[in-house]
């Protein structure tokens, strides 16, 4: 089956910081990855769209200048939360679909971040 | 864009009963609709799908049918086990070809078997 990893699996970091998730896919190739939030007891919130090489494409209300996303090769994403406030704790999520597969995407861990 | 709504939010059955969770979705164009159990803390897990061209689909306990016309689908999880207790969600997307469709949840299902 298909891998994806997330890094790190828990943060926690202060008011005012920055914090970067990476999501990688380990046996395979994604050309498109996604970026999800959860709340505690709440559905997944898709954030962004992360193509390969390109921009990312946020949803609508997500603040493109405060969750940075590059996806800069084949099997690597990353999510860098910036200037991280109490409100931005979440459990953020990635997932991949295969390449030439676009049908079954595949969920990371995620990464439980709490921000001080 | 897409809407789907997810009913019951919360289900208790006794272990052995069957167990039933209904999805609507709004977009005509979509046409994956995959089911996820989530445990907590957990990545969501994929435990069946269909596509549009599909009218029912089963694997083992769990079955999954799908009304085009009504826009809805749903979940069948028979003989129903405490090991099935956990969070559902349904999805709906857009894919196919090269075409790689964002999912769009529902609200999610606590799903809990009393032994």
């Amino acid at each position: 089956g298909a891998v994806v990893s997330q890094h790190p699996s828990r943060v926690i970091c202060k008011s005012g910081t920055s914090v970067k998730i990476e999501c990688r896919s380990l046996d395979f190739q994604a050309t498109t990855m996604f970026w999800y939030r959860q709340f505690p007891k709440k559905s997944l919130m898709l954030m962004a769209t992360s193509n390969e090489g390109s921009k990312a494409t946020y949803e609508q209300g997500v603040e493109k200048d405060k969750f940075l996303i590059n996806h800069a090769s084949l099997t690597l994403s990353t999510l860098t939360v910036t200037s991280a406030h109490p409100e931005d704790s979440s459990f953020y999520i990635c997932s991949a679909y295969r390449q030439g597969r676009p049908y079954e995407q595949y969920f990371g861990p995620g990464t439980r971040l709490t921000v001080t | 864009g897409e809407n789907v709504e997810q009913h019951p939010s919360t289900l208790s059955v006794q272990e052995g009963d069957s167990a039933v969770i209904k999805c609507t979705y709004s977009d005509s164009a979509s046409n994956y609709f995959p089911w996820y159990k989530q445990e907590l803390g957990k990545r969501p897990q994929l435990i069946i799908d269909i596509r549009s061209n599909v009218g029912e689909k089963k694997d083992q306990r769990i079955a999954v049918t799908l009304n085009k016309t009504a826009k809805h689908f749903s979940l069948h999880i028979t003989e129903t086990q405490p090991e099935d207790s956990a969070v559902y969600f349904c999805a709906a997307s857009n894919a196919g070809g090269t075409s790689y469709g964002k999912l769009t949840f529902g609200q999610g299902t606590i799903l809990t078997v009393h032994p």
